[in-house]
């Protein structure tokens, strides 16, 4: 099966800054790379995915990129503010109905 | 971003009483339905797979008896605690996903579980 891996597994960084979190899969069949962000006490929110038919997406301060060869996504988020702090998921799927999650990363944006 | 609901936030219950939560597609049909279990500081425990109109797949280690899921409809999921103890205190999370296989994968607002 899948085996996803997320790094680092606590990342502090100042405000303004920027963050970068990786995850590295296994399975080749896999399409679909999601990231969630997840907040005390609720449950995780999809902040942007992307599909293995693109290497790079962009939502204004948030950006995936793929690299199927090496099968490793990462999330980078700039002009890191406060509000950012949270515990972050990567996961994969395949068109097996399956999500792989990966060990979140804990990321607290010092003001 | 489509809508999942889930309730309720949160239940105190005592050893030995059952406790349904619910899992609500608000704006969207989801065939499958999943049920997470997370511990403090951890990442998210697949529990079962939901499917509608059928039994729903558990995951190697999890009591089908124990954690009693229905999936009857395309909007709606139910997890039911059995006898529950203070063992099973937990955050159950919920999520559904859109469209097909490949379809976005949104989760709800989870559920804190204290049995006393």
């Amino acid at each position: 099966g899948e085996n996803v891996e997320q790094h680092p597994s606590t990342l502090s960084v100042q405000e303004g800054d920027s963050a970068v979190i990786k995850c590295t899969y296994s399975d080749s069949a896999s399409n679909y790379f999601p990231w969630y962000k997840q907040e005390l006490g609720k449950g995780p929110q999809l902040i942007i995915d992307i599909r293995s038919n693109v290497g790079e997406k962009k939502d204004q301060r948030i950006a995936v990129t793929l690299n199927k060869t090496a099968k490793h996504f990462s999330l980078h988020i700039t002009e890191t503010q406060p509000e950012d702090s949270a515990v972050y998921f990567c996961a994969a799927s395949s068109n097996r109905n399956q999500f792989y999650f990966g060990t979140g990363t804990s990321l607290t944006v010092i003001p | 971003g489509a809508v999942v609901s889930q309730h309720p936030s949160r239940v105190i219950c005592k050893s030995g009483t059952s406790v349904k939560i619910e899992c609500r597609s608000l704006d969207f049909q989801a065939t499958t339905m999943f049920w997470y279990r997370q511990f403090p500081k951890q990442s998210l425990m697949l529990m079962a797979t939901s499917n509608e109109g059928s039994k729903a797949t558990y995951e190697q280690g999890v009591e089908k008896d124990k954690f009693l899921i229905n999936h009857a409809s395309l909007t709606l999921s139910t997890l039911t605690v059995t006898s529950a103890h203070p063992e099973d205190s937990s955050f159950y999370i919920c999520s559904a996903r859109s469209g097909l296989a490949t379809g976005e994968l949104f989760f709800g607002e989870g559920s804190r579980l204290t049995v006393l």
